[in-house]
């Protein structure tokens, strides 16, 4: 079973809405919390990472938020535009060596 | 563009046999992770490497293995292919160690398709 689950598994929303995407996990112990953007065909880029004493991460049009209470973390994208179409990742570390990623979120930003 | 860069692009082998891709990691980082994606799912890690030694493994039998060169560049080694083995392979280069802050700078990516 996956350890880190995220929702919704795809997306579609049109241009300059506002989104959130989920991400629930049960990675423990905890070390960081990572959100890349996929483009199809290219490798994960790096949006956001928080560590556990860090509940808000924000990277322009995208925030990130980090309950690691409830083990829960959020990315929030606002005014989206076209280029915002792409897989977005969420990835949590342990302490150990190992990073487990979700199978992401598939967001479509339609004209 | 990340700095990272791997090869080739595309690959297509058949069953049983070995394959090796390659990863050059962006300039200043020391440690390169390996990781399997197949379509439509999130990377899998597969290892490692940090300053040419294993730093880390993930659920992968000894038949995929690596290494990491003194210029910090590194390869990925799959004996005896199996079908299941067709998916993306993505490095990622970082200048510290797995679990840390670090941000992974990923390369594009070789497509392995096993026949």
């Amino acid at each position: 079973k996956n350890q880190v689950e995220q929702s919704p598994q795809s997306l579609i929303i049109l241009e300059g809405k506002n989104c959130t995407l989920q991400c629930n996990y049960t990675v423990s112990p905890f070390s960081n919390l990572r959100w890349y953007k996929q483009d199809t065909g290219r490798g994960p880029v790096s949006l956001t990472i928080m560590t556990f004493s860090e509940n808000t991460k924000s990277n322009g049009r995208y925030t990130a938020t980090l309950d690691a209470d409830t083990k829960q973390s959020s990315l929030h994208i606002t005014a989206s535009q076209l280029s915002d179409s792409a897989s977005y990742i969420c990835v949590v570390s342990a302490e150990s060596n190992d990073m487990r990623f979700g199978a992401g979120t598939r967001l479509t930003v339609k004209p | 563009e990340t700095g990272v860069t791997q090869s080739p692009t595309h690959l297509i082998k058949t069953r049983g046999q070995q394959v090796t891709l390659r990863c050059s990691s962006q300039s200043g980082h020391n440690t390169v992770s390996w990781y399997q994606q197949a379509l439509g799912q999130g990377p899998q890690f597969i290892f490692q490497y940090y300053r040419e030694e294993e730093n880390g493994r993930g659920n992968f039998p000894p038949r995929f293995s690596g290494l990491q060169f003194p210029n910090y560049s590194s390869e990925l080694n799959v004996n005896a292919l199996e079908l299941d083995d067709s998916a993306l392979y993505l490095c990622a280069s970082s200048l510290y160690g797995l679990a840390g802050s670090d941000t992974q700078y990923f390369g594009p990516g070789t497509r392995l398709t096993v026949l």
